[in-house]
């Protein structure tokens, strides 16, 4: 079955800075890469996604980019602000999640 | 107007006893899954119904029994619940069958078993 595994497990960046977390996964008949973000005390929700037949999709700060070669793909959040701290989760063929990437931004 | 609503939020009770878990979604989806998401965050699959047929039962305990009485309700009995079973329960849908679709978490349920 599908492999996820996602890294970092932590990550704080300043306010404004950059965040990149990467997912690489094992199946190569994986097509769709959904970034589910969780709040504390909420259920996981969807920010964006990526199909396969492209290697990029950006919604204003956030990205998604995509490696088929590789297997693996990567969420961009630009201008990051104290409200984007989260837990942030990959996810690939049939919903397989990775471990998840804990994301503080400091004011 | 929740979009999936689960009740209850907390369910405290003792090893041993049956529980059930309720989900409602009002989005006209017609895929439904229970996720469990353990202390740790890991977040896995557990079953997916598609217009109240079972599609997707992963390796969980005969213990666990979804019952979906429309495509808008999927619920979850667990019986002689044990001490491993204390997590947060979600429940999500989407639009159309197959995993591979954008869906809607509700905010979880949390049980803890004493």
């Amino acid at each position: 079955g599908e492999n996820v595994e996602q890294h970092p497990s932590t990550l704080s960046v300043q306010e404004g800075d950059s965040a990149v977390i990467k997912c690489t996964y094992s199946d190569s008949a994986s097509n769709y890469f959904p970034w589910y973000k969780q709040e504390l005390g909420k259920g996981p929700q969807l920010i964006i996604d990526i199909r396969s037949n492209v290697g990029e999709k950006k919604d204003q700060r956030i990205a998604v980019t995509l490696n088929k070669t590789a297997k693996h793909f990567s969420l961009h959040i630009t201008e990051t602000q104290p409200e984007d701290s989260a837990v942030y989760f990959c996810a690939a063929k049939d919903m397989r999640f990775g471990a998840g990437t804990r994301l503080t931004v400091k004011p | 107007d929740t979009a999936v609503s689960q009740t209850p939020k907390y369910l405290v009770t003792q090893m041993g006893n049956d529980k059930s878990i309720k989900c409602e979604q009002n989005l006209g989806h017609d895929t439904m899954y229970w996720y469990k998401q353990d202390s740790k965050k890991f977040l896995k699959i557990m079953f997916s119904y598609n217009n109240k047929e079972l599609i997707i039962n992963e390796t969980v305990p005969n213990r666990f029994s979804p019952k979906s009485p429309d495509k808008a309700h999927l619920n979850l009995h667990i019986n002689s619940l044990e001490l491993g079973d204390s997590a947060v329960y979600f429940c999500a849908s989407s639009q159309d069958g197959g995993l591979n679709q954008p869906q809607h978490f509700g905010d979880g349920t949390r049980l803890s078993i004493l």
